[in-house]
């Protein structure tokens, strides 16, 4: 099993640029999430999705979107990108219920390094 | 709002050692999961030990303990015979009802061999 796969691994986007951050899992996971984590910090939620079709915000949406027209894939879009967005990017799956809080539970990506000048 | 505190920005230990980070947390909910996780420089997030806040037996992973204390809504990670790869990021974490991940601040933990 691949797991959770994000791409691209580095990216460097000037000001004012979009782009969009691919996020794919094997899993068959209904749930899946976008996390950010600033320098020495740790990750907050950004934006999370229970199944294809729906998605809701976390903690610090502005500034990103998403969609989930599959349960495989949950793609990030920034647009109009800022400085304040340099972060490394986590995508995250989980199967739900119970079995979240198993080791066979949240799946995270090797996470995206995002750089804004 | 849950949050999650880890007061010490960086610990370090000499090989061998046993070293105890700390986490507090605020939740108005009964029954929740706590848990450690490790993030070493290759930026990857690994489950360390977790922790339900029902059971009142500390979780035990190898040479990776807890000390929960729900009252005080205190969870501490003890890490026994510290060894040269246990360096990275230590992340504290609380799961929420709709299934959230909900992180502190992070300790860096550094080993001296």
């Amino acid at each position: 099993n691949a797991g959770v796969t994000q791409t691209p691994k580095f990216r460097i986007l000037k000001i004012g640029q979009s782009m969009t951050l691919q996020c794919t899992q094997d899993m068959n996971h209904n749930y899946m999430y976008w996390y950010r984590q600033d320098p020495g910090m740790g990750l907050k939620l950004i934006y999370y999705s229970v199944g294809a079709g729906i998605t809701d915000k976390g903690e610090v949406p502005n500034g990103y979107n998403v969609s989930r027209s599959t349960t495989e894939d949950f793609p990030l879009r920034l647009e109009l990108a800022a400085p304040s967005q340099t972060s490394v990017y986590f995508c995250a799956s989980s199967p739900g219920g119970e079995e979240v809080h198993t080791r066979r539970g949240y799946t995270f990506g090797s996470g995206t390094r995002l750089t804004v000048v | 709002a849950q949050t999650v505190t880890q007061s010490q920005p960086e610990m370090s230990v000499q090989e061998a050692e046993t070293v105890t980070l700390s986490c507090t947390y605020d939740t108005s909910e009964s029954d929740y999961y706590l848990f450690w996780y490790k993030q070493p420089p290759s930026r990857q997030m690994i489950l360390v030990i977790r922790q339900e806040a029902y059971k009142q037996q500390n979780a035990t992973e190898n040479r990776f303990s807890v000390n929960f204390q729900k009252a005080a809504k205190s969870f501490s990670l003890k890490i026994s015979d510290s060894q040269l790869g246990d360096a990275a990021m230590y992340f504290c974490a609380y799961i929420t009802g709709a299934q959230k991940l909900v992180f502190g601040q992070g300790t860096r933990l550094t080993i001296n061999p």
